[in-house]
């Protein structure tokens, strides 16, 4: 069993449509990165949070660290939010604590 | 914001020839850097973690011999793919550490797409 386990895998939605994905862990965490990977590869960083909730544009963040559970949010979905979505866990606050992925969620918005 | 940068974004190589790939932080300073291997389709697999100074720490089964790493400046991060075989084309990405408020947030460099003919 994977530490970091996220679903769904895969996702279709029509444009406009409210998106969620989930990410359970089973390992204590210091933090909690939700990345963002399009077709040509790049990541970016969408949130890193420990705890509560974040909210940036349409995107919406929450963990609950008891349940050790978190869900990446997208409202008002748009073909441009097509990409691969990826959970990321970090142990301990240190530099050089790595991250432990999750699958990543493949997310196709449709006009 | 924190910039990491990654050259050459595409290298096509002949088998048995080494292939350097650079990765930078920007506008700020990382004693630690983290090389991944990316298969299609797949999530980001940690190679190793490099330090600044010191010899990298490879996660298991990854070959040190092939997959050399040197952190030269508090900047610099290099990745060499010595004798390069075609097994070895994938999508190669580095991330950099920088503290955050109360953590150190990842900040990832835009990748390499290597391809060994």
């Amino acid at each position: 069993k994977n530490e970091v386990e996220q679903s769904p895998q895969n996702l279709t939605a029509q444009e406009g449509e409210f998106i969620t994905i989930n990410c359970s862990y089973s390992v204590g965490i210091s933090a909690l990165h939700w990345l963002q990977q399009h077709p040509g590869g790049g990541i970016v960083s969408l949130f890193m949070l420990s705890s509560g909730k974040k909210k940036h544009g349409r995107l919406i963040a929450t963990i609950n660290i008891q349940e050790k559970h978190s869900s990446l949010h997208i409202t008002a979905s748009h073909p441009r939010d097509s990409a691969v979505y990826i959970c990321a866990v970090k142990g301990d606050t240190g530099t050089a604590s790595k991250l432990t992925f999750g699958t990543g969620t493949r997310l196709q918005v449709t006009l | 914001g924190a910039v990491v940068s990654q050259h050459p974004s595409r290298v096509i190589c002949k088998s048995g020839t080494s292939v350097k790939i650079e990765c930078r932080s920007l506008d700020f300073q990382a004693t630690t850097m983290f090389w991944y291997r990316q298969f299609p389709k797949k999530s980001l697999m940690l190679m190793a973690t490099s330090n600044e100074g010191s010899k990298a720490t490879y996660e298991q089964g990854v070959e040190k011999d092939k997959f050399l790493i040197n952190h030269a400046s508090l900047t610099l991060s290099t990745l060499t793919v010595t004798s390069a075989h075609p097994e070895d084309s994938s999508f190669y990405i580095c991330s950099a550490p920088r503290m955050g408020l109360s953590n150190y947030e990842q900040y990832f460099g835009p990748g390499t797409r290597l391809t060994v003919t």
